[in-house]
């Protein structure tokens, strides 16, 4: 099992519309949860972190079960400028706390 | 943004050939990374510095050396590489690498391709 998994994608949605990402992760230690940007060519960028209790920021909410070993992020009323690659990224407990991404998903918003 | 440089951001190199990558961060982080981007494949870390000390080193082929002369540089020196090592090279620093709210911030990379 890899240790952070994604589903490539891509996901094609029209502008307006709502849509999820998951991502699970193996290790149960792991201790702090990211998303990040990826627009092609360019470098991630941090879109936020993941709370235990779940945060938002405009129309993103990013959500965590510990339980299941998954996260999530949210993204209402999607805009053309929303289209990017989304990596999940984990941050494992201990020692150097060692961050793991996850391979992307691919999100292109639909006039 | 220029809180993380990285110089050159393309490179055509031989396998023959020596080169060196440079990054900079103007963040006053203590810690750098190295990370290589493959196609379809996830972010690979490569080496990590922190306070100019290698932390972590997943074990990367010796054709690639990393070099941190101080906090606010990182090189990776380039010999002998191979077609498959073609690919975006990262460059990340944090302000520390041991605390869980710990944020890597990236440079725009370099695309290195490797005849």
């Amino acid at each position: 099992r890899k240790e952070v998994e994604q589903d490539p994608g891509p996901f094609n949605v029209p502008e307006g519309a709502t849509v999820a990402f998951n991502c699970t992760y193996s290790n149960s230690a792991s201790q702090s949860f990211f998303w990040y940007r990826q627009d092609c060519r360019k470098e991630p960028k941090l879109l936020m972190s993941v709370y235990s209790s779940g945060n938002e920021d405009g129309r993103f909410t990013a959500q965590l079960n510990r339980a299941s070993q998954y996260i999530s992020l949210l993204i209402r009323d999607s805009k053309l400028s929303d289209s990017a690659t989304y990596l999940c990224v984990v941050r494992d407990s201990g020692g150097y706390q060692k961050v793991t991404f996850g391979t992307g998903t691919k999100l292109q918003v639909i006039p | 943004e220029t809180g993380v440089t990285q110089t050159p951001r393309h490179l055509v190199m031989g396998m023959t050939n020596k080169k060196s990558l440079k990054c900079e961060q103007h963040l006053g982080h203590n810690a750098m990374y190295w990370y290589k981007q493959s196609a379809k494949k996830p972010l690979e870390l490569m080496f990590v510095y922190s306070l100019e000390e290698r932390v972590e080193n997943n074990s990367v082929p010796s054709r690639f050396s990393p070099e941190c002369p101080n906090s606010s540089h990182l090189f990776l020196h380039l010999h002998t590489l191979q077609p498959e090592d073609s690919a975006l090279y990262l460059c990340a620093s944090s302000l520390w690498g041991g605390q869980s709210t710990d944020t890597q911030y990236f440079g725009p990379g370099t695309r290195l391709t490797v005849l």
